[in-house]
């Protein structure tokens, strides 16, 4: 029972361009929400987050937006340059609890 | 302010084999949790360590163990090495043991099982 999807496995985009990647979860006990970004042989970094008392939440080029309603977050990032290639992950978790649970990931290429 | 480090970098092993990973925890942070990650898929949570005590655990089996130090490091220990146990493990530590707050990740250890 996969409770996060990134349905996207892999996504181009134009330098200069916007990325937007998107995640489903359906559990609607999940009130925190990150995204992780990870190049090959490192371990997952951390980008942004979402509390689900906001629907978006901006840092620099990338902004997370959240719709509880749709269950339904995305990342924009804006303008997409090349060093964004990468793998994303979204994961989400429920305050109070102990574990984050990640979805599939989306494979980012930003093209020069 | 040093990040989450994690020891070794790679490691092949053989069926049935037992296993111990490392892992610092970011300065300041006393929550360790461990995941694994398989090939094409996301992290899973393993099981997460406060103050020297498992404060949660995955859907992994009992031969998946581990512990935490007076110091906030901490080992994952895999005994009886199955293939599909191939995997990276990611160690993240965190402020604290309660969500929400975020968890910072360390390089991981590539574990081949032959």
């Amino acid at each position: 029972d996969q409770q996060v999807k990134q349905n996207s496995p892999s996504l181009s985009v134009q330098e200069g361009r916007i990325s937007i990647l998107n995640c489903d979860y359906t559990n609607s006990m999940f009130d925190y929400f990150l995204w992780y970004k990870k190049y090959p042989a490192e371990g997952p970094t951390f980008l942004i987050s979402i509390s689900s008392i906001k629907d978006k939440n901006e840092d620099g080029r990338f902004t997370v937006f959240l719709n509880k309603s749709a269950k339904h977050l995305s990342l924009h990032i804006v303008p997409s340059q090349p060093g964004d290639s990468a793998v994303y992950f979204c994961a989400a978790a429920i305050s109070g609890t102990y574990k984050y649970i990640f979805g599939t990931g989306t494979r980012l290429k930003v093209l020069a | 302010e040093t990040g989450v480090t994690q020891s070794p970098t790679h490691l092949i092993k053989t069926r049935g084999q037992q296993v111990t990973l490392r892992c610092s925890s970011q300065s300041g942070h006393n929550t360790v949790s461990w995941y694994q990650q398989a090939l094409g898929q996301g992290p899973q949570f393993i099981f997460q360590y406060y103050r020297e005590e498992e404060n949660g655990r995955g859907n992994f089996p009992p031969r998946f163990s581990g512990l935490q130090f007076p110091n906030y490091s901490s080992e994952l220990n895999v005994n009886a090495l199955e293939l599909d146990d191939s995997a990276l493990y990611l160690c993240a530590s965190s402020g604290s043991r309660r969500g929400p707050d975020t968890q910072y990740f360390g390089p991981g250890t590539r574990l081949t099982v032959l």
